[in-house]
């Protein structure tokens, strides 16, 4: 059953603290993306890497850190430099850049992370 | 600056009628365009897509309309049903290479009974 899984759902924290969401894909995507969405607001692009051991900032990257070190693998760090952090955070990979016609992301449930 | 847009933050609609989301967008050079389905508390569903060389694509019950001209995207939604109650994005790629997409701020479709 392939698919993108988010853990933990629910997350709490307090302020100061450094919190890590996991994202796992058995899609074999090379692609991952990682999306903050506020109430009532869209997906904002935090950071997203196209191949393993390589990502990019997204628009709102400042207080955030990744890593890719697998290809099925791509976890956040909330820093205690971001200065609003409770948010509700999406993961979602794609195939290739040139792999198809489809720019399509696959998502996974989210986590909701409340700090204060 | 350059955004997708939605012109209706709601839309409430009756059970059994059709349902028209609309999605404003700023970039010509965007060459592709999709349509999410978000339920509340859940990551976004894929509904349907389409690439900057079509004009209309259909779907099971849906339908998405390119206006290139006025950069204008639409979804249609048939014989709108209790389940189609979900806040809708639309996306797109905005053509400089890579798989990012941009997105809308939403609209909050409420099917009422």
């Amino acid at each position: 059953d392939g698919g993108i899984t988010q853990s933990p759902k629910y997350l709490f924290r307090k302020e100061g603290q450094n919190v890590t969401l996991s994202c796992e894909q058995n899609l074999n995507h090379d692609a991952m993306y990682w999306y903050r969405q506020d109430p009532g607001q869209g997906l904002r692009l935090i950071y997203y890497s196209q191949i393993v051991n390589d990502f990019q900032k997204g628009d709102i990257a400042e207080g955030y850190s990744v890593s890719r070190e697998k290809k099925e693998s791509f976890p956040l760090t909330v820093t205690s430099a971001q200065k609003n952090p409770t948010a509700f955070y999406l993961c979602a990979s794609s195939i290739r850049q040139g792999a198809s016609d489809s720019y399509e992301q696959y998502f996974g449930p989210g986590t909701r992370l409340t700090v204060t | 600056g350059e955004s997708v847009g939605l012109h209706l933050p709601t839309l409430s609609v009756q059970e059994g009628d059709n349902s028209i989301i609309n999605c404003a967008y700023s970039n010509s050079a965007s060459d592709y365009f999709i349509w999410y389905k978000q339920e509340s508390g859940k990551g976004p569903q894929f509904i349907i897509d389409i690439r900057s060389n079509m004009d209309k694509r259909q779907g099971q019950r849906v339908t998405v309309l390119l206006n290139k001209t006025v950069k204008h995207l639409s979804l249609q939604i048939a014989a709108t049903q209790p389940g189609d109650s979900a806040v809708y994005f639309c996306a797109e790629n905005r053509g400089r290479g890579g798989n990012k997409l941009t997105f809308g701020t939403g609209t909050q479709l409420k099917v009422e009974l």
